[in-house]
């Protein structure tokens, strides 16, 4: 069973530049999650898709989209970088329904700083 | 709605020494109630989780969660300190079905003391 996976692990924009970044779900999974996660502060969640629509938002601005494929890999976009976008972001896996346990499982993370 | 308050942003304990991470949270609905840990530059990984079975809950690396629903509180136990637990934990909530968001708590970084 593999694990999930982001890319890059890595990246420096400017302001005002859009990013997308990348996550590889588990296997078997049918649900990602992303979240942005600031320095020193817990990860918040930017918003969950599952079956390729999205399943919920959090308090994140029209700017910040995604998307998920048939093979359950994942986009998380972000255009007209601000400095705050600055953080660590998390790509969750989970499997709803079909006796999934609703347990999130998490990347290393894409370390995004906007400059 | 929900919501997760860790008290103690640090903690400091010698190795070899009771650990305890406090935990409290607010749902309108059952919960389900998770720890997560992080060690510097990596990602989440799940230690525990109470999904309405057993209230005492063991989880890796010889961590325990009790769920008290009296209290709304899920504390992160562990008998006996170790160098290598030194990171930072998170407290997690979300709705019983999973089916939407996570939150989390503003994570509390350990430090043991050799």
């Amino acid at each position: 069973e593999t694990g999930v996976t982001q890319s890059p692990t890595h990246l420096i924009k400017t302001r005002g530049q859009q990013v997308t970044l990348r996550c590889s779900s588990q296997s078997g999974h049918n649900t990602v999650s992303w979240y942005q996660q600031a320095l020193g502060q817990g990860p918040q969640f930017i918003f969950q898709y599952y079956r390729e629509e999205e399943n919920g938002r959090g308090n994140f601005p029209p700017r910040f989209s995604g998307l998920q494929f048939p093979n359950y890999s994942s986009e998380l976009n972000v255009n007209a970088l601000e400095l705050d976008d600055s953080a660590l972001y998390l790509c969750a896996s989970s499997s709803i329904g079909g006796g999934g346990t609703d347990t999130q499982y998490f990347g290393p993370g894409t370390r995004l700083t906007v400059l | 709605a929900q919501s997760v308050t860790q008290l103690g942003s640090h903690v400091s304990v010698s190795e070899g020494a009771l650990v305890l991470l406090r935990c409290n949270y607010s749902s309108s609905v059952p919960p389900y109630l998770f720890w997560y840990v992080q060690y510097p530059n990596q990602g989440l990984q799940l230690l525990l989780k109470y999904t309405s079975a057993a209230t005492l809950v063991k989880g890796i690396n010889g961590f325990e969660a009790e769920f008290k629903k009296s209290e709304t509180s899920f504390h992160l136990t562990k008998p006996s300190a170790h160098m290598s637990d030194a990171a930072e934990y998170f407290c997690a909530v979300t709705p019983s079905g999973g089916y939407q968001k996570v939150t989390f708590g503003i994570g509390t970084k350990l430090q043991v003391i050799p």
